[in-house]
């Protein structure tokens, strides 16, 4: 069965740092990218980046680049979004997902709530 | 960048009627690299169709998906209380961004 299993809920203050981080199991783990995606509050999804673990290319949203890193450690099947300076306006649920080349976010993980806050 | 339009924003019907949601692209969708997803309150989403037609593991086939270029549907036959959700529409045929929708809001009363 392949899961991903995202890291617990955050709570931060601005300017902080922060990384999240989304482990596979039940599949290859190089075999397929991994995205992230960003859900405000009351809000709809937007697409952050992207990352095949396999040759660890990485393709970001204009948008969030410079904002965000996007990595991967393929020994221990995880993804992580990182942030060296958080803001009040990254308050979100945050998703990783998994994608086959040529295919949709076929496989989800539950989400993390990060709140940043004064 | 591709902006994907939906519509209508909410939907309402009711059980057994038939629900059709819209998504246009503003720019022909390479391969016809679309994707629907369906989220419910509190839940991660949810892969409904991808390659614009094609239904991904375990979903039923009241739920179908059509169109090309720059037109998308989405099709609920059959309506079920359950299927209230909000639905997105997703292009990965122009990478990056591999932008979504604004979303459909479909509510079944």
């Amino acid at each position: 069965e392949v899961q991903l299993v995202q890291s617990e809920v955050e709570v931060k203050k601005p300017g902080e740092s922060l990384e999240i981080s989304c482990k596979g199991s039940g599949y290859s783990f190089t075999s397929y990218w991994m995205g992230w995606v960003r859900q405000m509050p009351g809000k709809g999804l937007e697409w952050m980046g992207i990352i095949y673990p396999g040759d660890s290319e990485i393709r970001y949203n204009p948008s969030f680049q410079g904002q965000i890193t996007i990595s991967a450690d393929k020994s221990i099947n995880t993804a992580y979004l990182k942030w060296s300076r958080l803001k009040a306006s990254d308050t979100a649920i945050y998703y990783c997902a998994r994608r086959p080349t040529g295919g949709g976010l076929d496989s989800w993980g539950q989400g993390v709530l990060v709140t940043v806050s004064s | 960048e591709i902006v994907l339009t939906q519509s209508p924003g909410t939907l309402s019907l009711s059980p057994g009627e038939r629900a059709t949601l819209s998504c246009r692209a503003s720019q022909r969708v390479g391969s016809n690299f679309l994707a629907w997803y369906q989220q419910k309150p509190g839940q991660a989403p949810r892969l409904l169709i991808d390659g614009a037609s094609t239904r991904a593991t375990g979903i039923p086939d009241r739920f179908s998906g059509s169109g090309s270029g720059t037109d998308f549907t989405l099709t609920i036959t059959r309506l079920e209380p359950e299927d209230s959700a909000v639905y997105f529409c997703q292009q990965y045929g122009s990478s990056p961004p591999e932008t979504f929708g604004q979303g459909t809001k479909l509510e079944i009363k």
